[in-house]
C-alpha cells in the first residue's frame, strides 16, 4: 500500500543531543500518529495528533500536525540510551481506518 | 494506555503445518483489528482488517485462503496461517482500534516470530 516519505532513515547521535524527524505525504491526513518499536517488539503509541497545527508534548518528545495536514515531525530532546529503536509515522485520512506507515527512522543514541 | 496481546511470542512449525496465532485487546473492547507483516528492517504491511462478526477485509495481495481470520468476539481476533512455507517466516503483527472519531488511536500487540523449516 501507499506509504508516508519519513526522513531521516537512520540517525546516529550523541547521548544528550536533540533529535528531529519527519514525515510528508502528497495526500492529507486527519490524524498523525507516532510509534517506537523496539527490537522484537510491536510498535508503540508516543504520541496522537487530531488538528492541523496541533503541538503535543510527551515528556522529552514533542510532535506537530502540518498545517497543511500532508506532514508531521517529531523532536527527541535530551536523547538517551534508552530512546534507541526505530520510529514510526502513521496517518490516517478520509472515511479510511487503516494506517498509512512511514518508513521508519532508525535511532542509535552513542554514550 | 490500552494493552493489546498476542500469542504465541514465536513459533517454528514444519512446512506444511498451520499455525493459528491470537491477538487480544485486554482492557477494551476492538470491534476493529488489524493484521500486519513485517519484514526485517521494513515497515509494518497491512495485511487485512478483522471486523468482529463478519468477514475479514484483506489488502491486495494477500491470499485470505492461506490467511485465515476469525474476529469471534469483541476482544480476539485470530489469524491462521494454513499450510505454512518457509517464504511465510516473518514477524506478525496485530492491533486493535480504540478511541472515537474525535480521538482516534490504534494499539499494537507485541508480535509473534513465526519460523517456518
Amino acid at each position: 500500500g501507499q506509504q508516508l516519505n519519513q526522513s531521516p532513515q537512520s540517525m546516529f547521535i550523541q547521548e544528550g543531543e536533540d533529535v528531529s524527524m519527519n514525515c510528508t505525504s502528497s495526500s492529507i491526513f486527519n490524524t498523525w500518529l507516532w510509534y517506537k518499536q523496539e527490537p522484537g517488539e510491536g510498535p508503540v503509541l508516543l504520541i496522537a495528533l487530531y488538528k492541523a497545527g496541533e503541538l503535543t508534548s510527551n515528556g522529552r518528545l514533542t510532535a506537530q500536525f502540518g498545517i497543511t495536514r500532508k506532514d508531521s515531525f517529531l523532536n527527541i530532546s535530551a536523547s538517551i540510551p534508552s530512546d534507541v529503536g526505530i520510529y514510526f509515522c502513521a496517518g490516517l485520512g478520509g472515511s479510511a481506518r487503516q494506517l498509512t506507515f512511514g518508513s521508519g527512522t532508525q535511532l542509535t543514541v552513542l554514550p | 494506555g490500552a494493552v493489546v496481546s498476542q500469542h504465541p511470542s514465536w513459533v517454528i512449525c514444519k512446512s506444511g503445518t498451520s499455525v493459528k496465532i491470537e491477538c487480544r485487546s485486554l482492557d477494551f473492547q476492538a470491534t476493529t483489528m488489524f493484521w500486519y507483516r513485517q519484514f526485517p528492517k521494513q515497515s509494518l504491511m497491512l495485511m487485512a482488517t478483522s471486523n468482529e462478526g463478519s468477514k475479514a477485509t484483506y489488502e491486495q495481495g494477500v491470499e485470505k485462503d492461506k490467511f485465515l481470520i476469525n474476529h469471534a468476539s469483541l476482544t480476539l481476533s485470530t489469524l491462521t496461517v494454513t499450510s505454512a512455507h518457509p517464504e511465510d517466516s516473518s514477524f506478525y503483527i496485530c492491533s486493535a482500534e480504540s478511541g472515537t472519531s474525535a480521538s482516534y488511536e490504534q494499539y499494537f500487540g507485541p508480535g509473534t516470530r513465526l519460523t517456518v523449516t
